[in-house]
């Protein structure tokens, strides 16, 4: 069936590190990947996205990669800082239809001055 | 990207009322959704709300429990009837900018007692 799914729940890192949050994704038809950042009582805001037939995309301070042949996503944040601490979501966008976007569970950053 | 308003921002109810949603965007847009997201849950697409037509539901969620309105190209309505309180959850709308990615609005925050 479709699903999204993180790796890990929970990571906790030093000010000033690198994160690194995983998704897995199912469905190899998917052709469009988004990360969004859900901030304590406020909806998702988009990061940064990828279609599939890109394996690397950069912004600041985040870099997206596609990994489709084992059907990876990542989400690379630089140089950490207090304010990215919140809910990372995957999503992929299945085609065909109502293009819908299919979110993984999400995993919460928690970065320690 | 669209700026997006939701109201109430946040409401609590009684167990057998209903709720509406607003939903209003600051510019023409194809296609509005809605999502549910469960206490420390991702989000969930309810339907897909389609200007002059009816919703599109996704598996689960009925018209009858979640009706939507769509009278325009820049606003829509949820309603979640006969409200009990495994409703209570986040109530997101989102819009696409017709290159499939998704922008949300803040939420709703439902309480059902």
């Amino acid at each position: 069936g479709e699903s999204v799914g993180l790796h890990l729940p929970t990571l906790s890192v030093q000010e000033g590190d690198n994160s690194i949050i995983n998704c897995a994704y199912s469905n190899s038809a998917s052709d469009y990947f988004i990360w969004y950042k859900q901030e304590s009582g406020k909806g998702p805001q988009f990061i940064i996205d990828i279609r599939s037939n890109m394996d690397k995309r950069q912004g600041q301070r985040v870099t997206v990669l596609l990994n489709k042949t084992v059907k990876h996503l990542s989400l690379q944040i630089a140089a950490t800082q207090p304010g990215d601490s919140a809910v990372y979501f995957c999503a992929e966008n299945i085609p065909g239809g109502s293009e819908k976007l299919v979110f993984g569970k999400g995993m919460k950053l928690t970065v320690n001055p | 990207s669209a700026v997006i308003s939701q109201k109430p921002s946040r409401d609590i109810c009684q167990r057998g009322t209903s709720l509406t949603i607003q939903c209003q965007v600051d510019s023409q847009v194809t296609m509005m959704f809605w999502y549910r997201q469960q206490p420390g849950q991702s989000l969930t697409l309810i339907a897909t709300a389609n200007q002059g037509s009816e919703a599109t539901y996704e598996s689960g969620f009925v018209i009858d429990k979640f009706p939507i309105s769509r009278p325009n190209l820049t606003f829509s309505t949820l309603t979640v009837s006969n409200m009990s309180p495994e409703d209570s959850s986040i109530y997101l709308c989102s819009v696409d900018d017709s290159r499939d990615t998704q922008y949300f609005g803040p939420g709703t925050r439902l309480t059902v007692l």
